[in-house]
């Protein structure tokens, strides 16, 4: 079965400093890692992808499987940057469709 | 932009009612996706359907819940008899396709209240 950690329920910075959104994930197979983003009222959306290796709004993402790690990295936090980040898997190996996600962080960034 | 729709955004519901919650995935969509989210708790996957039948299903989908895609628009998820720990935001969600490279849409939401 597959576990998605998300260490940090509360993450609050203020603003121009760095970000780290920490996720472990817990599966024997090949996971696809993803970040999705819940700005205030508004739906789930994806925020990136391991496997695209893209820098979506200055957020960025490495997936390290020997530490089995997938943080969220941005260097320069900004207001509107202040939503909910949920860390999810898909299993690729067996694991169907589904996303397995952690519970969230809650980012708050301060001015 | 093509979104996954949700009706009603908020359903009050007396405990031991029937509820049916609905959803209108994107329109080239072949999997479609229920989950849901107890307040302060993390997204639950609950099941997963394509060609018109459950290709996966989680524990909490018993026989109290099924889903149905009555007119090939519409993906429903029905409560049979709802219980006040079935009280949660559920979302629907749907892709193009599976593996490598599909992003799953999320609709808005459906807020269930059962008291």
């Amino acid at each position: 079965a597959q576990r998605v950690t998300q260490p940090e329920k509360l993450l609050s910075v203020f603003k121009g400093a760095p970000v780290e959104l920490k996720c472990n994930y817990s599966y024997s197979g090949s996971p696809e890692l993803f970040w999705y983003v819940q700005y205030s009222r508004q739906r789930l959306q994806l925020l990136l992808r391991h496997i695209s290796r893209e820098s979506i709004k200055g957020f960025t993402a490495d997936l390290n499987k020997g530490e089995t790690s997938f943080h969220l990295k941005k260097p320069f936090a900004q207001e509107e940057d202040s939503a909910m980040y949920y860390c999810a898997l898909k299993a690729l190996t067996g694991g169907g469709n589904k996303l397995t996600f952690g519970t969230g962080t809650q980012l708050k960034v301060e001015l | 932009e093509p979104e996954v729709t949700q009706t009603p955004s908020h359903q009050v519901t007396q405990m031991g009612q029937e509820v049916i919650l609905r959803c209108v995935p994107i329109s080239n969509h072949l999997y479609f996706y229920w989950y849901r989210q107890i307040l302060g708790q993390k997204v639950e996957f609950l099941v997963s359907f394509y060609n018109n039948e459950i290709s996966e299903k989680s524990e909490i989908f018993d026989d109290q819940f099924s889903v149905e895609r009555p007119d090939g628009s519409n993906f429903t998820l029905k409560i049979r008899s709802t219980k006040l720990e079935d009280s949660a935001m559920y979302f629907c969600a749907s892709s193009e396709g599976t593996g490598r490279d599909t992003e799953a849409f999320f609709g808005q939401g459906t807020r269930l209240t059962v008291v």
